[in-house]
């Protein structure tokens, strides 16, 4: 199958500061990539949508002046976390998009708020 | 009723069975259904999709599809401890965004 990378797979960071959190689709280009977060023991959530070259759709609810996301190139997304609280701690996956409909998951960064 | 229901779990078998997995989904347009696996603290896997009505096969894998009835569900054969996980169905909505049944947790008891 496809393969989608995260980097890094875990990061620990004082409140305040701001994390960045790429994913990269290594053996297939995509138009498209998502980001969801996931809290122990529920289900994923949809954070935003990304599309190469332009703005992101962000889902209601989630900040897009906190939950920055750039998708320069056909294989690269990254989203950046501003100013991060402990409550922003969370488990982020991206997917990226093969074709019409088949998303393939990265491994997951594991985000830690102190 | 949601767009997209899985039988609530968890689902207990034991080791050499077959677990089977049900899913129904509320929009009849719908084209293709995918199945992940998610184990504990990891990210979603895929491992199954299909598109055509009837039975598409892959190692101890099988997914059924019921495009009249709205259903498509996940057979496991010879179930292994190694299947214990969450098994996720998922369907996009016409927006290209999967959605996501709430997940069945499987254990497969030695």
């Amino acid at each position: 199958g496809a393969v989608v990378s995260q980097h890094p797979s875990w990061v620990i960071c004082k409140s305040g500061t701001s994390v960045k959190i790429e994913c990269r689709s290594l053996d297939f280009q995509a138009t498209t990539m998502f980001w969801y977060r996931q809290f122990p023991k529920q289900s994923l959530m949809l954070m935003a949508t990304s599309n190469e070259g332009s703005k992101a759709t962000y889902e209601q609810g989630v900040e897009k002046d906190k939950f920055l996301i750039n998708h320069a190139s056909l294989t690269l997304s990254t989203l950046t976390v501003t100013s991060a609280h402990p409550e922003d701690s969370s488990f982020y996956i991206c997917s990226a998009r093969l074709d019409t409909d088949t998303q393939y998951f990265g491994p997951g960064t594991r985000l830690t708020v102190l | 009723q949601k767009e997209v229901e899985q039988n609530s779990g968890p689902l207990s078998v034991p080791e050499g069975a077959i677990a089977s997995l049900n899913c129904t989904y509320s929009d009849r347009g719908s084209q293709s259904f995918f199945w992940y696996r998610q184990y504990s603290g990891k990210s979603p896997e895929l491992i199954m999709f299909i598109y055509s009505n009837g039975d598409k096969e892959d190692g101890r894998f099988t997914a059924q599809l019921n495009k009249a009835s709205q259903y498509v569900s996940l057979l496991i054969r010879d179930s292994q401890p190694s299947d214990s996980a969450t098994y996720l169905c998922a369907v996009p909505n016409q927006g290209g965004k999967l959605i996501f049944g709430q997940g069945t947790e499987l254990s497969v008891k030695p």
